[in-house]
């Protein structure tokens, strides 16, 4: 069974550029989770998906940030105009349901620098 | 708000010694607690979850860890270090409605290993 997936593996982009990261959860997952860790933080939410619809999204920094799940398969993050301080290692992880004794399997990152 | 403490940010235990890497937390209700680890190049791994129940729990790779209602304690613990186990570990509590959504992360502690 392949596990979460997550494209590019490191991009680096110029401030007030464009960058679209995306997440390919484990099949049958309908819970998705995106997560961030700013170097030396702690590893913080931003938001979780079940199926296609955005069940929470209370941890999105700014406008800035969309996150979309087409057709509740992949997703992706797009940081429209990325500044420095968006730099980092954002994780996407999958549910097979929320809640519960239900583990979150995480993929390996995307690491973020913006300069 | 739920919160996450890990005090040690650097922990060096020589091959073969005993380790302990601590964690304490900050939650209203029962908390749901993970600890996962995080290898070079790979994504979170979970080693061993909390619930209900038995408060010494046995997780993956000899880890265990016990949950100290009292102290707000789930230090996780392994008898003998291996060089492979050098990697970076995150305690973490599930928080959110209707069970958990999320996981609130400590800012992780970075195992080395010596031999």
């Amino acid at each position: 069974e392949a596990g979460v997936t997550q494209f590019p593996s490191h991009s680096v982009i110029e401030k007030g550029q464009t960058v679209t990261l995306r997440c390919d959860p484990i099949s049958g997952h309908d819970n998705l989770y995106w997560y961030r860790r700013v170097m030396g933080k702690e590893i913080k939410f931003l938001l979780h998906f079940v199926k296609e619809s955005k069940q929470d999204e209370s941890g999105m920094p700014n406008n800035r940030f969309l996150a979309e799940r087409t057709g509740g398969t992949y997703s992706t993050l797009k940081v429209q105009p990325a500044e420095l301080e968006d730099s980092g290692v954002y994780f996407c992880a999958s549910s097979l349901r929320p809640g519960g004794v239900h583990e979150q399997f995480f993929g390996p990152g995307t690491r973020l620098t913006v300069l | 708000a739920q919160s996450v403490t890990q005090p040690d940010i650097h922990i060096t235990v020589s091959e073969g010694a005993s380790l302990e890497l601590r964690c304490n937390y900050s939650y209203g209700a029962t908390p749901y607690l993970f600890w996962y680890v995080q290898s070079p190049g790979q994504g979170l791994q979970l080693l061993l979850k909390y619930f209900s129940g038995d408060t010494l729990v046995q997780g993956i790779k000899g880890f265990e860890a016990e949950f100290k209602r009292s102290q707000s304690s789930f230090n996780l613990r392994k008898p003998s270090v291996h060089w492979s186990d050098a990697a970076e570990y995150f305690c973490a509590v599930g928080a959110g409605n209707t069970g958990f959504q999320k996981l609130v992360f400590g800012t992780g502690t970075r195992l080395l290993v010596s031999p």
